[in-house]
């Protein structure tokens, strides 16, 4: 069936510096893929909407200039946190429509020291 | 805008016994899809619901769909340990042509005791 794998699955950094995390369609193309964040014991947010070739659409109140999200191709979608803060720790998963359903990456556990 | 409830959100249960899971939204949509979390894991699918009177079984879980009273409920038969998890239910919106994100319930913890 159709995977999205996600990288990394952790990673640690410090405050101020970013942070890029990749999501890759295999064996499919994704025109669109969906970025979530999820606070420890929390549910999914949906952050943006990535669309293959055009500017990535943000929810209300996520900042566009700090989580910007790049689709440059139709199997590559990334995100990067910038200036990242410790409020910033977080799991991100990404998400592509495979089939009638929805495939979702493996996350990436952000810590921002 | 779309708001999805999902109720319990915690349920401590005994194996073996039989539990249902809610899950209301509050507008119109397309689609409604049920999922597993396992700790510090990503989210694993467990149905798609895509219309009105739609159920569906695997295993010990069977989900459902009524899209006129805007409610799903994931059914749990005979309960056993191994299904210890969080279960989120989720919505697409309806806006007619290309992917939605999805709107999340906010979870159910679900705990089967020995």
């Amino acid at each position: 069936g159709a995977v999205v794998s996600q990288h990394p699955s952790r990673v640690i950094c410090k405050s101020g510096t970013s942070v890029k995390i990749e999501c890759r369609s295999l064996d499919f193309q994704a025109t669109t893929m969906f970025w979530y964040r999820q606070f420890p014991k929390q549910s999914l947010m949906l952050m943006a909407t990535s669309n293959e070739g055009s500017k990535a659409t943000y929810e209300q109140g996520v900042e566009k200039d700090k989580f910007l999200i790049n689709h440059a191709s139709l199997t590559l979608s990334t995100l990067t946190v910038t200036s990242a803060h410790p409020e910033d720790s977080s799991f991100y998963i990404c998400s592509a429509r495979g089939g009638p359903g929805r495939v979702f990456g493996q996350g990436t556990r952000l810590t921002v020291v | 805008e779309l708001k999805v409830e999902q109720n319990p959100l915690f349920l401590s249960m005994q194996e073996g016994k039989n539990y249902t899971i809610y899950c209301n939204y509050s507008t119109t949509s397309d689609r409604l899809y049920w999922y597993r979390q396992d700790p510090g894991k990503s989210l694993e699918s467990l149905f798609v619901l895509l219309s009105n009177g739609a159920v569906k079984q695997e295993g010990r879980l069977m989900a459902s769909l009524d899209t006129k009273a805007r409610l799903s409920t994931l059914h749990i038969t005979a309960a056993v340990h191994d299904l210890s998890a969080t279960y989120f239910c989720a919505v697409e919106k309806s806006r007619g042509g290309g992917a939605d994100g999805l709107t999340f319930g906010k979870g159910t913890h679900l705990i089967i005791q020995p």
